[in-house]
């Protein structure tokens, strides 16, 4: 069964670097997404990504914040200058088309540790 | 705006009774509404979904959740609890108004005892 493949599993770096997180959609979908989870908090909605472009974003998404599909596979989301409170689950996913728009397949996570 | 409530945090069962996880959620329009389920480990898995069909609606695993409007709920339930079903579960809220976002509940736990 196709999934959605996130690396690396947890990745830790000091406040102020660059980080890059990547993922892997399903290969014939067209909506991506990037969540996180704070740790004892909800999952968030950052970003959605269509057509080679943000579709929607959300207020924790700013300037800090940006994705990418690098090639036909890679979904990427880049901090730019991380800070502690960055530190959480980030999640990746995907969904097949419009139709189906909401049946979002989701990643294993990356947990992204700020020191 | 949209929200969903757990109402429970943690829920404990033994195995072979049933389950029942509490859901209610706020929406201004008419919403699609989810359970997914975290292994520990492992990735957000889609249990069940309703999406103004049947109101009463099947999942994975011998999940089921019924949609009350009357009530703003959405729980999910199962008659038999297995070991196997012991994770974390959220309940997620999604319409028009909210875009492709998916708005997520703060989670329940389920432990399952032999």
């Amino acid at each position: 069964e196709p999934e959605v493949t996130q690396t690396p599993s947890h990745q830790v770096t000091q406040m102020g670097q660059e980080v890059i997180l990547r993922c892997v959609p399903i290969s014939n979908h067209l909506y991506f997404y990037w969540y996180r989870q704070i740790l004892g908090q909800k999952v968030e909605f950052l970003v959605s990504f269509y057509n080679n472009e943000i579709s929607e974003k959300s207020e924790i998404f700013d300037d800090q914040f940006s994705v990418e599909r690098p090639d036909g596979s890679n979904f990427t989301l880049k901090i730019r200058s991380t800070k502690l409170e960055d530190s959480a689950m980030y999640f990746c996913a995907s969904s097949k088309d419009r139709e189906e728009v909401y049946e979002q397949y989701f990643g294993p996570g990356t947990r992204l540790t700020v020191t | 705006a949209q929200s969903v409530t757990q109402l429970d945090s943690h829920v404990s069962v033994s195995e072979g009774t049933p389950v029942l996880l509490r859901c209610n959620y706020s929406s201004s329009y008419s919403p699609s509404l989810f359970w997914y389920v975290q292994h520990p480990n492992k990735g957000l898995q889609l249990l069940l979904k309703y999406t103004s069909a049947a109101t009463l609606v099947k999942g994975i695993n011998g999940f089921e959740a019924e949609f009350k409007k009357s009530e703003t709920s959405f729980h999910l339930t199962k008659p038999s609890a297995h070991m196997s079903d012991a994770a974390e579960y959220f309940c997620v809220v999604s319409d028009r108004q909210a875009g492709t976002a998916l708005i997520f509940g703060k989670g329940t736990t389920l432990s399952v005892s032999s």
